[in-house]
């Protein structure tokens, strides 16, 4: 699976659009990128998924490249409870398994 | 519906003891994935099955196995446990392998 990069740790006001950069300059065509974010003692929560086109559901965007080299994802109005350690991932669905590759993550820290 | 449930929450052990740990996937989940996260290394693959078959494995020793009933409960087991077990053993859910997968809040594992 590709690596992925992630800021360590990143700010955000409340109520503004949190932007969380990844880079997966080696990605190869038939990997997706997907989003987890864990908050404190908790267990990891998908946030959202793609492949080349940018994605949307009620929880955030999914901003990719057109060379799929590196993703956004963005939180469009930040709360207090978005404050959590964000995981970029890139995982191949074309086997028959397939397995999380969690990197370091961003730190997302919301603040008032 | 009812999420992952993973028993016991937490768990104290002695160096050489062994321990098995279980976990109960969404209802019509049919692939389970096993997860380690300790402050030093992360979140790291341990391994996922699929239909009762382990289908991933991470790089973990033998002392780790796993296995899947028809019901698709799962349950882990680590023998001759050692200070470095010491972690939170994460499970997740999917519907089938590599779409969004749902964890549980994890068990908590000390070894003494």
């Amino acid at each position: 699976d590709a690596k992925t990069t992630q800021p360590p740790s990143m700010d955000c006001a409340e109520g503004r659009a949190a932007n969380l950069p990844c880079n997966h300059s080696t990605i190869s065509g038939n990997e997706y990128v997907y989003w987890y974010r864990q908050i404190h003692s908790q267990g990891p929560q998908y946030i959202i998924h793609g492949l080349k086109n940018n994605e949307t559901n009620e929880m955030a965007s999914l901003i990719i490249t057109e060379d799929r080299k590196s993703s956004t994802l963005i939180l469009p109005h930040a709360t207090l409870r978005d404050t959590a350690v964000y995981y970029c991932i890139v995982m191949n669905l074309t086997g028959t398994a397939s397995k999380l590759t969690f990197g370091t993550g961003t730190r997302l820290q919301v603040t008032l | 519906k009812a999420g992952v449930t993973q028993t016991p929450r937490y768990l104290i052990k002695t160096r050489g003891q062994q321990v098995t740990l279980s976990c109960s996937p969404i209802s019509g989940h049919r692939s389970v994935s096993w997860y380690q996260q300790t402050p030093g290394q992360g979140l790291q693959f341990l391994f996922e099955y699929f239909s009762e078959t382990q289908r991933n494995k991470g790089n973990f020793p033998g002392r780790f196995s796993g296995r899947q009933f028809s019901n698709s409960r799962s349950e882990m087991n680590v023998s001759t446990l050692e200070l470095g077990d010491s972690a939170l053993y994460l499970c997740a859910s999917s519907l089938a392998i590599g779409v969004e997968a749902f964890f549980g809040q994890g068990t908590r594992l000390t070894v003494v």
